[in-house]
């Protein structure tokens, strides 16, 4: 239990599907990082949120769509994706903010399946 | 062009002996390294870090290794455990940017 959760564990959704991931981290982090894991392929970076704005956008595609309410909880709102954006989707926190802190703690990520 | 490569999809060593994991990174600007473990379906957990002012740091059975000048570092697990079967990645990260560039990833693969 790394104190970072994620639903759903596992998502199954059609091309013309909306949906909507959500990460919850209880670790009083002030960052939060949305990743992309395809197989045999290095984790890459999508979101970061630190103080609930968002600082980085790795040019990402505009169906996926995050939203931060508060520090503690990151959503990753999905609309008409296409079958090569199935792979694991992890969320991440961090201290962030002023401090030096690199180190990241991850959940367990949702397996997306795009049909 | 990837800037963080772990060039060994996997490794098999034998349960006790040595393990050690592989991470050559191309940016100079890189100053804090760390290795991260992951198992099947859970995400991936901090293992050992390493800042470029020093060139090794020890924890237990793991040791991390930095050389600069070759821009390589070096997870070290000894004695390997059959519990230590994960795939390992590596991240680095420049400044005080808290952000991660990561590598592909190895499966390490513990032998009994």
């Amino acid at each position: 239990e790394t104190g970072v959760t994620q639903t759903p564990r596992h998502l199954v959704m059609g091309m013309t599907n909306k949906k909507s991931l959500k990460c919850e981290q209880h670790l009083g982090h002030n960052a939060m990082y949305w990743y992309k894991q395809s197989a045999k392929k290095p984790l890459e970076l999508m979101f970061v949120y630190n103080f609930k704005e968002q600082t980085e956008n790795n040019s990402v595609p505009s169906r996926f769509s995050p939203e931060c309410p508060n520090s503690s909880h990151l959503f990753l709102h999905l609309h008409t994706l296409q079958p090569e954006d199935s792979a694991l989707y992890l969320c991440a926190s961090s201290q962030g903010g002023t401090y030096d802190s690199y180190e990241q703690y991850f959940g367990p990520g949702t397996r997306l399946t795009v049909t | 062009d990837q800037q963080v490569k772990q060039n060994s999809p996997s490794l098999s060593v034998q349960e006790g002996r040595i393990s050690i994991l592989n991470c050559d990174y191309t940016n100079s600007m890189f100053d804090y390294f760390l290795w991260y473990k992951k198992y099947p379906a859970e995400g991936p957990t901090f293992l050992i870090s390493i800042s470029s002012i020093k060139d090794k740091n020890e924890d237990g059975r793991f040791t991390v290794f930095l050389n600069k000048s070759a821009k390589h570092l070096s997870l070290h697990i000894v004695p390997s455990q059959p519990g230590d079967s994960a795939v390992y990645f590596c991240a680095a990260s420049a400044g005080s940017n808290y952000q991660l560039i990561w590598g592909a990833g190895t499966k390490l693969i513990i032998k009994p």
